[in-house]
């Protein structure tokens, strides 16, 4: 167990629709970041959230959203669900930021069919 | 752009044959380069960070080596346990993200 939460594990859901994902960083650390891993892309990252506020965004689609409440722990909205969107969504966690590296969740394996 | 390039992009080894995995890297200023290890179907899991040229870190059989433009990660006589994807990463530049490589697959075969 890495200590950084994820759930669910998997998701099944049709085109169109809207899913949340959530997560829960290693206690302590500040810093939220989410990251896309398809085959063919490896892992791309969406953005990264600072003791609840946006820092950074990287490749994140403007279906996309996310927030970092004030318990720490975030959640990634993923609405007009298309079919390229099934992927494994990871979410890390880091004391403050990346130059000191990340801890993984176990991820959420969405599927859109 | 930061760019993080791995090669092989797969490896089949025998048992107690070793080898390397290769990451280049383009940024600048580089804080820090790091060695994950991914499962199929789980997250990655941190094996090293090196921070200067000519740093070298040992965990077991492998052994991360980092210079000015590359880093190494050296297998030493591995087995089938070893068997996963291993990534490289670096921090962009705003140190706001680690950027990965596509990582190699490596499979050991007893």
């Amino acid at each position: 167990d890495s200590g950084v939460t994820q759930t669910p594990k998997h998701l099944i859901t049709a085109t169109g629709q809207r899913v949340t994902l959530r997560c829960s960083p290693r206690s302590g650390d500040l810093s939220v970041y989410w990251y896309q891993q398809s085959l063919d892309q490896g892992l791309q990252f969406l953005i990264q959230y600072y003791n609840g506020e946006e820092r950074a965004k990287g490749n994140i689609l403007e279906r996309f959203s996310a927030q970092q409440f004030p318990d720490l722990h975030s959640e990634l909205n993923l609405s007009s669900l298309e079919l390229g969107d099934s992927a494994l969504y990871f979410c890390a966690s880091s004391v403050m930021d990346s130059n000191y590296g990340y801890t993984f969740g176990s991820g959420t394996r969405l599927t859109v069919v | 752009e930061d760019q993080v390039t791995q090669s092989p992009e797969a490896l089949r080894l025998q048992e107690g044959e070793s080898s390397s995995l290769n990451c280049s890297y383009t940024v600048s200023g580089l804080r820090g380069l790091f060695w994950y290890r991914q499962d199929p179907g789980k997250g990655p899991e941190f094996l090293f960070t090196l921070y200067s040229a000519g740093e070298e870190k040992e965990k077991e059989r492998l052994i991360a080596t980092l210079t000015k433009k590359e880093s190494f990660l050296h297998i030493t006589a591995p087995k089938p346990e070893d068997s996963a994807t291993y990534l490289c990463a670096v921090p962009n530049q705003a140190g706001t993200a680690l950027i990965f490589g596509k990582g190699t697959t490596l499979s050991v075969s007893s």
